[in-house]
């Protein structure tokens, strides 16, 4: 149980363009999903939280004219990078809560590279 | 601003030790503590969780919980060449966010 996935694994794109990112429970419902980043050799930076209905919570220093979050349902959030440039390059990584507890499953993660 | 540290290592043991990872974290009030692997180039893999004071066992893994020296650690016992990874703690706050330590990044020796 607990199965989160991302979609795509990996995507190359040119610089300007927009990038969508889905991430998906696939055996529960997920009130919360979190949005975060990995530069190599780095810890995971938080950049958003996302309520299913209501608008995403971005940390600071997040644009979140940039980082699109949409969590139309329970299952479902996409974070999309508008107009993505080179410094947008990063390790993608969702994660949702289960239940009623502080536990996060983490989705496989999205690759971005942006040329 | 709430901190997790943990030690970046790099850790080495030889295969059949014990491994012990360590963590401490700044906020009194934190109640939830996790600890993720995650090998290069994936994400995370929830190893841990623990909740209350003293020790929780999973397998190899050990948890331990010290919440008035505010310190978390993880011990895995008859560590294996698969076992090399970088470590994660994690500290639950707030809206449920987990805020990370930078990782330790371990390796078992063959």
């Amino acid at each position: 149980g607990a199965v989160v996935s991302q979609h795509p694994s990996w995507v190359i794109c040119k610089s300007g363009t927009s990038v969508k990112i889905e991430c998906r429970s696939l055996d529960f419902q997920a009130t919360t999903m979190f949005w975060y980043r990995q530069f190599p050799k780095q810890s995971l930076m938080l950049m958003a939280t996302s309520n299913e209905g209501s608008k995403a919570t971005y940390e600071q220093g997040v644009e979140k004219d940039k980082f699109l979050i949409n969590h139309a349902s329970l299952t479902l959030s996409t974070l999309t990078v508008t107009s993505a440039h080179p410094e947008d390059s990063s390790f993608y990584i969702c994660s949702a809560g289960q239940g009623g507890t502080d536990t996060q499953y983490f989705g496989p993660g999205t690759r971005l590279t942006v040329l | 601003q709430k901190e997790v540290e943990q030690n970046s290592g790099p850790l080495s043991v030889p295969e059949g030790a014990i491994a012990s990872l360590n963590c401490t974290y700044s906020d009194r009030g934190s109640q939830s503590f996790f600890w993720y692997r995650q090998y290069s180039g994936k994400s995370p893999e929830l190893i841990m969780s623990i909740y209350s004071n003293g020790d929780k066992e999973d397998g190899r893994f050990t948890a331990q919980l010290n919440k008035a020296s505010q310190y978390v650690s993880l011990l895995i016992r008859d560590s294996q060449p698969s076992d090399s990874a970088t470590y994660l703690c994690a500290v639950s706050g707030s809206a449920r966010q987990l805020t990370f330590g930078s990782g330790t990044q371990l390796t078992v020796l063959p």
